[in-house]
This record gives C-alpha cells, sequence and structure tokens, in this order.
C-alpha cells in the first residue's frame, strides 16, 4: 500500500464548476499535510498547507480529518488556469523533513 | 532570479556513464533535499542535508547515487553507471528551517535525464 494514496484523475470540469480531491495516509504519526500544484513539465509548488481546523485560501480550502487519515481540497468556480496536476503531501513522522507524495490528481478545466 | 536553480536542466547519457547535477539553494536555506519523479508518478525522497551533514538516505538511493553537500550551500548529486531505470526528472528542493522545525519547502525547476 502506497503511503500516500489519491486518485489519479483525470478529472475534466466545465469552468465555474465545483471540484474535489480527496487523498488518504497510512501513516497515522505524520504531522504537516501539504497540497502542492505541479504544471506540465513544471516543478512542484506550494498551493497551501493543510491544518486540523480546516483552512480556507480564496476559491481553495483544504480538509484534514485525522481520524480517518483522510486529507481534502475544494476549488470553488474553476478557473482554465486552474488546470494542473495537484499533489497531496504528507511530512514524515519525527523530525525528519522529507515530503512524502502522492500520486497526483489531474484537474483539467475546460470552457 | 533568487529561487532554487538546477544544473543541467536536460541530460542524455549512455547506460553506463556517470552523471552529476548540481542544485542551488535559496541563499541562507539550511535544508536541501533531493527528489526523483517518473512520468505519471509524484516525487520520491532520495536524501537530504542540514547545513553540510546528510541528515537522511532513502532506501532508493542505491550505492550507484551519491550525494554532497561540501560547504552548506550547493549540493552535487552524481549516479555512477548509470541505467536506463535511472530515466527520470531529479528535483531538489531547499527550505529554511527554524526551532520548531516548520519549513515550507520550494523546488527547483529539475534536471531531466534520459539514460539511453
Amino acid at each position: 500500500r502506497k503511503e500516500v494514496e489519491q486518485d489519479p484523475g483525470p478529472f475534466n470540469v466545465p469552468e465555474g464548476a465545483t471540484v474535489a480531491f480527496n487523498c488518504t495516509y497510512s501513516n497515522s504519526a505524520s504531522q504537516s499535510f501539504f497540497w502542492y500544484r505541479q504544471d506540465c513539465r513544471k516543478e512542484p509548488k506550494l498551493l497551501m498547507s493543510v491544518y486540523s481546523s480546516g483552512n480556507e485560501d480564496g476559491r481553495f480550502t483544504a480538509q484534514l480529518n485525522r481520524a480517518s487519515q483522510y486529507i481534502s481540497l475544494l476549488i470553488r468556480d474553476s478557473k482554465l488556469s486552474d488546470s494542473a496536476t495537484y499533489l497531496c503531501v504528507v511530512r514524515g513522522s519525527g523530525n525528519t523533513g522529507k515530503l512524502i507524495f502522492g500520486q497526483g490528481t489531474t484537474l483539467q478545466v475546460k470552457p | 532570479d533568487t529561487g532554487v536553480s538546477q544544473d543541467p536542466r536536460h541530460k542524455i547519457t549512455k547506460r553506463g556513464q556517470n552523471v552529476t547535477f548540481r542544485c542551488d539553494p535559496i541563499s541562507e536555506h539550511n535544508r536541501l533535499y533531493w527528489y526523483r519523479q517518473t512520468l505519471g508518478q509524484g516525487p520520491e525522497f532520495l536524501t537530504y542535508f542540514q547545513n553540510e551533514a546528510q541528515l537522511e538516505k532513502s532506501r532508493l538511493l542505491s550505492d550507484r547515487f551519491s550525494a554532497e553537500r561540501p560547504k552548506g550551500s550547493f549540493s552535487t548529486l552524481e549516479i555512477q553507471r548509470t541505467e536506463q531505470g535511472d530515466s527520470a526528472m531529479y528535483l531538489c528542493a531547499s527550505s529554511l528551517v527554524g526551532a520548531d522545525l516548520q519549513e515550507t519547502q520550494y523546488f527547483g525547476p529539475g534536471t531531466r535525464l534520459l539514460v539511453l
């Protein structure tokens, strides 16, 4: 079983749609959680950190459920520019800095 | 440009050759990470440094791979006797970690390796 699992998609949605991505992680001792965005043939870039209380950044909302070891990302009012791969990321347990990435979920927003 | 830089951006080599990649982190960042990404997968951790010290290595890092960060600034990743399975994007990331161990990793553009 992979440490971080995501549905690879692709998700094809029209502009203006709301889309949700989910992710599960296996290590209950994990402390930090993130969503990164990766455009085709580019490097990953931090989209947002994910906190237990849930957090929002404009059209993006991230949620963490520690009991279920489940992370979600909601994108409202999708834009063409949101088309990318969204990577669910967990920091390893203990003092390690290493990030563990999911496979990524591909989003294609169509006009 | 004050971001993470990597050199070269692309490398084509023949099986059995040695290759070396360089990463220059963001200035004053104390941690430097190497990851590898193959098509359709997320990045996989290889190793990381805090200043000059190599703190962790993945089991993915066979004895053909070696990484250094001799002065706590730039880092090199060398692959000896390359194999076709080494073909991937090699990503470097850096961060500034404080006493609370919180950090954000910023990625460089990557070095794309093709082994023929």
